[in-house]
């Protein structure tokens, strides 16, 4: 069945440290997605991004990077030097083709907070 | 600007009430979502929508129900068959089943008293 684990349920970092969100996510599907997604204390969820099952190629982006490894099914999230503006509840997502419908499951997500 | 805009932001409801809460898209995407959120437990898919007058449930539509007439428009009954509707609940779209990544609005944080 599908599912996606965030083991880490709250993370606490100073200001400047770099951190790293894991995410593992099960599926039998051979086209799927993953994504991720910031909640900050607005409560809107806003896309961050989103990843094909054929494209395993890290992604940069200004301080955020992501490590797509299939072999062990992962989809972790670094921000580098840490910003108090990076608090929020961040999920990873995934969607399969073809057995959800395209739906998104989404893990439990990880509060992240950032200390000035 | 294009977008979700869900209302009201916060809604108190008696036990024994049904409630309705509105979620509207300028997006012109043909699906839409309602998701709950409870503390520790991400978010679950209540039901979904891929077209004008055609709905699915979802993980856990009891309790819920919803009406399609418009693209533009995905309301969201909580009825006095949920047992426990405290939540917050967020409405998203995507602009087809494929994803390219949903939009999602502010959301309704309801409370039951």
């Amino acid at each position: 069945a599908q599912k996606v684990t965030q083991a880490q349920t709250e993370i606490s970092v100073v200001e400047k440290e770099d951190v790293t969100l894991d995410c593992v996510y099960e599926t039998r599907d051979t086209t799927y997605y993953l994504f991720w997604y910031k909640q900050p204390p607005s409560g809107e969820l806003v896309f961050l991004i989103r990843r094909n099952s054929f494209d395993e190629q890290n992604e940069i982006s200004g301080r955020y990077s992501w490590n797509f490894q299939k072999s062990t099914s992962s989809f972790n999230f670094t921000i580098t030097a840490s910003q108090v503006v990076d608090s929020a509840v961040y999920f990873c997502a995934l969607s399969e083709a073809q057995r959800s419908q395209g739906n998104l499951i989404f893990g439990k997500g990880t509060k992240l907070s950032v200390k000035p | 600007d294009g977008g979700i805009t869900q209302s009201p932001k916060y809604l108190f409801r008696k036990e024994g009430q049904n409630v309705t809460l509105s979620c509207e898209q300028n997006l012109n995407h043909d699906a839409m979502y309602w998701y709950r959120q409870d503390p520790g437990q991400g978010l679950r898919l209540i039901y979904y929508s891929q077209i004008v007058n055609d709905f699915q449930k979802g993980d856990i539509a009891e309790g819920y129900s919803v009406s399609r007439e418009k693209k533009e428009s995905f309301p969201l009954t909580v009825t006095s068959a949920q047992k426990n509707p405290t939540a917050f609940y967020l409405c998203a779209s995507s602009i087809e089943t494929v994803p390219y990544g949903y939009t999602f609005g502010s959301g309704t944080r309801l409370t039951v008293v």
